[in-house]
This record gives C-alpha cells, structure tokens and sequence, in this order.
C-alpha cells in the first residue's frame, strides 16, 4: 500500500527567507511524487512532480523540490518566500501501475511580512 | 490547459435529501475522480472512473454512489444526505497517459 506522511502542520517563515516543506513516502515500487497547492476555498492547483531522472524538480512559482530515495522523502522549497505564497500544501504519491493517488494530511504555510 | 467545472461552489441541503454533485472535464481525459476534503484528514478518495460506465470504490464509498454517462461527465450522488457529509468535495481527471491529475474548484456542501 502507499501513504505519504507531512510531519508539520503548520510552518511559518519570514518574507525573503528560505522555505522547506516536509514530505516521506511509503511505496514497495518506484514512486511517482507530487506537490498541489491550495488556496482558501479553491482546488488544488498542480505545481511539479518527481517521475523519473534529475532528483530536483523544478515548478511553479519558483518552488522545487528534492527526491531522496534513501530517506524515502521529497521536500519542497523555495529559495526564498513571499507572502502570497501562504497557502495549504499537500504532498501525494502514486505508485507505478496504480491510476490513484494517496495525498498527505496537508501543511499550512505561513509567511509573515 | 485543462478545466474541470464542478456545478456549485457551495450548497446547502437537508439531512435526508438526495445530493447530486456535477463535475465536467473538458480534455477527453479517461480517468476521473471523486474526493472529500477534511480538516486534519487531507483528501480521501471517494470513487473514481476508468471510462464511461465503469466506476471503482475509493477508500471512503460508504454513502455515496457515482454515475459517468459521458466521458466528460463524473456525477457524485449522496442518496440520503448526513450531517457527516457536510464537507469540501473536489472532483479531479487525468489522462491515463499522463502523471498529474488536475483538480476543479471545488464544492462545499453544507448538509442541515
């Protein structure tokens, strides 16, 4: 079976800092890795995957992301946060061979002026 | 880009009514996708669909029922409405050759 954890429920950052988002993964086959963003009382908006090769994904909004296969864990970050990105955030996995997705709890992240 | 339409942003029925979400997808897109969205739980698969007329139970059936008459047409169907269902449902689609699944606006539904 596969499951993605989020550890943080929430994380607050300060504007024109760095920001990680944490996510790990559980599949027996090769993962495929994704990150959705949500705003307040919208759907979840796409922004990068992991399927194969370079193991940082670039995406959206100038986020990306690191596949670690041995910490079986696929971060997202940004080099530096605005304040228009606090939003909601989930990661999900999928495993090769299965149509369906199995998203993470969702963290919040905050950045403060 | 892809658009997925879901019929009402918000809704309000009462408990015991019988509740029909619509979800259109404009891409031709096999695989479609019902989701309920809880605070703390993240998002729990409701049923999805390969193709027309074929559905498959997600992990959170129970309660609900599905129709896909059209390809791009993913209907959710609560047959007696509950409190318990009151909750934010997104609709989804994917192509089967494609990784992402890309997700509609979302309906929140109030049940009384």
């Amino acid at each position: 079976a596969q499951s993605v954890a989020q550890p943080e429920d929430q994380v607050n950052v300060a504007e024109g800092n760095p920001l990680t988002v944490k996510c790990t993964y559980s599949v027996s086959g090769n993962p495929y890795l994704f990150w959705y963003v949500q705003y307040p009382n919208r759907g979840l908006q796409f922004l990068l995957k992991y399927i194969t090769g370079d193991n940082l994904v670039k995406g959206s909004y100038g986020f990306e992301a690191e596949f670690n296969k041995s910490q079986t864990s696929f971060h997202l970050k940004k080099p530096s946060a605005l304040v228009s990105d606090s939003a909601l955030y989930f990661c999900a996995v999928r495993e090769g061979g299965y149509s369906t997705l199995t998203f993470g709890k969702g963290t919040m992240l905050l950045v403060s002026p | 880009d892809v658009k997925v339409t879901q019929s009402s942003r918000y809704l309000v029925k009462r408990t015991g009514e019988k509740v029909f979400l619509e979800c259109v997808q404009d891409m031709d897109h096999e695989n479609m996708f019902w989701y309920r969205q809880d605070p703390g739980l993240g998002l729990r698969l409701i049923y999805f669909s390969y193709d027309v007329k074929m559905k498959e139970k997600g992990d959170i059936p129970e309660g609900y029922s599905v129709s896909r008459e059209k390809k791009e047409r993913f209907s959710l169907i609560l047959e007696s409405a509950s409190t318990n269902q009151t909750s934010m449902y997104l609709c989804a689609s994917r192509s089967p050759r494609g990784y992402e699944q890309y997700f509609g606006p979302g309906t929140r539904l109030t049940v009384t």
